[in-house]
């Protein structure tokens, strides 16, 4: 398997615009995670799926922040507007339950709200 | 609320050194994992603990859990270079609404010099 795919690698859009990332996880995996990295706030979990179903967004910061995941191998994080402040590295990481292996993690999407 | 804390944050250490990091966490968890980041890239896993008194090696670096103390410890013997890294732990901990999702400590930035 190639792993945890995670496209854009870098995003540079304008404030105000709509941005979509996207997550294919690692085939079989029946959790899949979104996670933000910034220097201020460290890495954390906005939101996770089970079975393509989400079970908590409670880390999702506001209502512009949205996610899905309509199959088992494809996932989306929308942000709707962005604003400078979304500007992060966005992780998306998949595993199996009952985490044996951990969580394996894309390489990351790098936004960045001008 | 779920915490996971790692100290220290910050590490300076000479190569040829040795020194511990610890992670506490505040729930019951029996898995814990450690993962490392170089700058700018994602986080890779180390280690996979899923028991009490479980210890593992790789290298240089050694990891414990103990799992009545909530506490693991990433133990570094001769430190050198290319250990220069971020690092991280994570406990797997129950979350509402049911499931299972993997939570962070803020990370090590741990820097070796000559």
């Amino acid at each position: 398997d190639a792993g945890v795919i995670q496209s854009p690698r870098h995003e540079v859009t304008e404030m105000g615009q709509e941005v979509t990332l996207r997550c294919k996880p690692i085939s079989g995996h029946d959790y899949l995670f979104w996670y933000r990295q910034t220097m201020m706030r460290g890495l954390e979990l906005l939101i996770y799926f089970n079975n393509n179903v989400p079970i908590d967004d409670s880390g999702m910061p506001e209502d512009r922040f949205s996610a899905k995941m309509p199959n088992a191998s494809f996932s989306t994080l929308k942000i709707q507007p962005s604003e400078p402040r979304d500007s992060a590295v966005y992780f998306c990481a998949s595993s199996l339950f009952p985490f044996r292996q951990g969580a394996f993690f894309g390489q990351g999407t790098r936004l960045t709200v001008v | 609320e779920l915490k996971v804390e790692q100290n220290p944050l910050f590490l300076s250490m000479q190569e040829g050194k040795n020194y511990t990091i610890y992670c506490n966490y505040s729930t019951t968890s029996d898995r814990l994992y450690w993962y490392r980041q170089d700058p700018g890239k994602s986080l890779e896993s180390l280690f996979v603990l899923l028991s009490n008194g479980a210890v593992k090696q790789e290298g240089r670096l050694m990891a414990s859990l103990d799992t009545k103390a909530r506490l693991s410890t990433l133990h570094i013997t001769a430190a050198v270079h290319d250990l220069s890294a971020t690092y991280f732990c994570a406990v797997d901990m129950p979350k509402r609404n049911s499931g299972y999702a993997l939570n962070f400590g803020k990370g090590t930035s741990l820097l070796v010099t000559p």
